[in-house]
């Protein structure tokens, strides 16, 4: 699977939209762009995912670049409740089977 | 509650000692997978299996570690001789083969604590 790179940390004002940037400059083909977040003391969650085109569902958009070497999850309207670890991982096949997480970036949402 | 199920959510152990930690996927989830993740590092994947099948181990899994399936439905991570570098939080996820299969459902984890 690529590798991803990820700023370690982020801060956004509640109610801004959080701009959550990610590379994935090895990508191949056949490899997805998925988005996962893990609230303090659980597990991580699902937020979207995409293969080249832009995707939207309930809770974030995902942005991937034409070349695909990187993309931005955006969360339209960021809350105190979206505080949390975002992961971005490329995996093969678009499927959810052995995820590879990186590090992360620390989102932190303040009044 | 219908989501994955971990027992315990806190286990505190002397070295040597052995652990085993469970877990209940979502119903008819045929794909469940353990993770391990220590403090300030994302999740790592340690096995995976599809129905009772262990399809997939990672390195990680050093011959202490055993995990089961029996009957495909829940499974149970066991840890022999536990040594302080096993704490870390254990966590369980589950996916649907079925359909799309694009999302992998998280437990909340079992914290182990190696003492």
């Amino acid at each position: 699977d690529a590798k991803t790179t990820q700023p370690p940390s982020m801060d956004c004002a509640e109610g801004r939209a959080a701009n959550l940037p990610c590379n994935h400059s090895t990508i191949s083909g056949n490899e997805y762009v998925y988005w996962y977040r893990q609230i303090h003391s659980q597990g991580p969650q699902y937020i979207i995912h995409g293969l080249k085109n832009n995707e939207t569902n309930e809770m974030a958009s995902l942005i991937i670049t034409e070349d695909r070497k990187s993309s931005t999850l955006i969360l339209p309207h960021a809350t105190l409740r979206d505080t949390a670890v975002y992961y971005c991982i490329v995996t093969v096949g678009g499927t959810a089977s052995k995820l590879t997480f990186g590090t992360g970036t620390r989102l932190q949402v303040t009044l | 509650d219908t989501g994955v199920s971990q027992d315990p959510r806190h286990k505190i152990t002397k070295r040597g000692q052995n652990v085993t930690f469970r877990c209940d996927p979502i119903s008819e989830h045929n794909r469940l997978y353990w993770y391990r993740q220590t403090l300030g590092q994302g999740p790592e994947f340690l096995t995976y299996f599809q129905n009772e099948a262990q399809l997939e181990k990672s390195r990680l899994l050093s011959d202490r570690f055993s995990a089961e399936r029996p009957k495909g439905s829940f499974s149970t991570l066991e840890i022999q001789r536990t040594e302080q570098g096993d704490s870390a939080m254990y966590l369980c996820a589950s996916s649907s083969r079925t359909g799309a299969d694009t999302e992998a459902f998280f437990g909340q984890g079992t914290r182990l604590t190696v003492v």
